[in-house]
């Protein structure tokens, strides 16, 4: 069946990046994109971007442009992100998803989450 | 805060109706589909309505979607104790150039 796995938690300092990790099966990675999604703790769904797993291009949310980076490695199916200068704000759970291309209108499936905690 | 706005929470008693409402504006609910979520506490969110009206195989016919201009809902029938959860609507933004999503309204069955 159609899956997301991401990789497990992580604990880092102030200042610091965290590289989050995506492995998808069961569905023709690069015929999809890859979104990523954020929740802060009792909080809402925050959309941060999306890489076209096919061609590679990507796209930002204003609020973490320059910040974020995502990438995707095909041959291996899986997609990343990337966040740099981590606050205590950053603090949440990642999501993957998958979306349509080339135009999105839902996320289905999406990852487990990984928490991200940032703590000195 | 959240660019859509949602009620926090609703409720109702088993077997009953409850629908959430979903406000945004012409750059977003007003110009695209709409997607619902459903999230259980600490599980990641579950695809529950696409494309405004449109459900997923295996999401029973008792969750309906719907749009009206710049609003859109979420219509819960036959309420069940395993439907309590928080649901989040989603769509485009042509303003923002993001995806956006509500706050969230927590299902309460009484």
């Amino acid at each position: 069946q159609v899956q997301l796995l991401q990789s497990g938690a992580e604990v880092k300092k102030p200042g610091a990046s965290v590289k989050v990790s995506c492995k998808a099966s069961g569905y023709t990675f690069s015929s999809y994109a890859v979104h990523w999604v954020r929740q802060a703790p009792g909080q809402w769904l925050e959309w941060m971007g999306w890489v076209n797993a096919g061609n590679g291009d990507t796209k930002y949310s204003q609020k973490f442009q320059g910040r974020v980076t995502i990438t995707r490695d095909t041959y291996a199916s899986t997609a990343y992100m990337e966040l740099s200068s981590l606050t205590s704000e950053d603090t949440a759970v990642y999501y993957c998803a998958r979306g349509q291309l080339p135009h999105w209108n839902s996320f289905d499936p999406w990852g487990q989450g990984t928490l991200v905690t940032v703590s000195s | 805060q959240s660019v859509l706005t949602q009620p926090p929470s609703v409720s109702a008693a088993p077997g009953q109706k409850v629908t959430i409402s979903c406000s945004g504006s012409s750059s977003n609910i007003g110009s695209f589909l709409v997607s619902w979520y459903q999230q259980f506490p600490g599980t990641a969110p579950k695809l529950l309505i696409y494309d405004t009206d449109k459900r997923p195989s295996g999401i029973p016919d008792r969750f309906s979607g719907s749009k009206s201009g710049t609003s859109a809902t979420l219509g819960i029938t036959g309420l069940q104790t395993g439907d309590e959860a928080d649901y989040y609507c989603g769509t485009w933004d042509s303003s923002l150039s993001a995806v956006v999503f509500g706050g969230g309204t927590t299902v309460t069955v009484l």
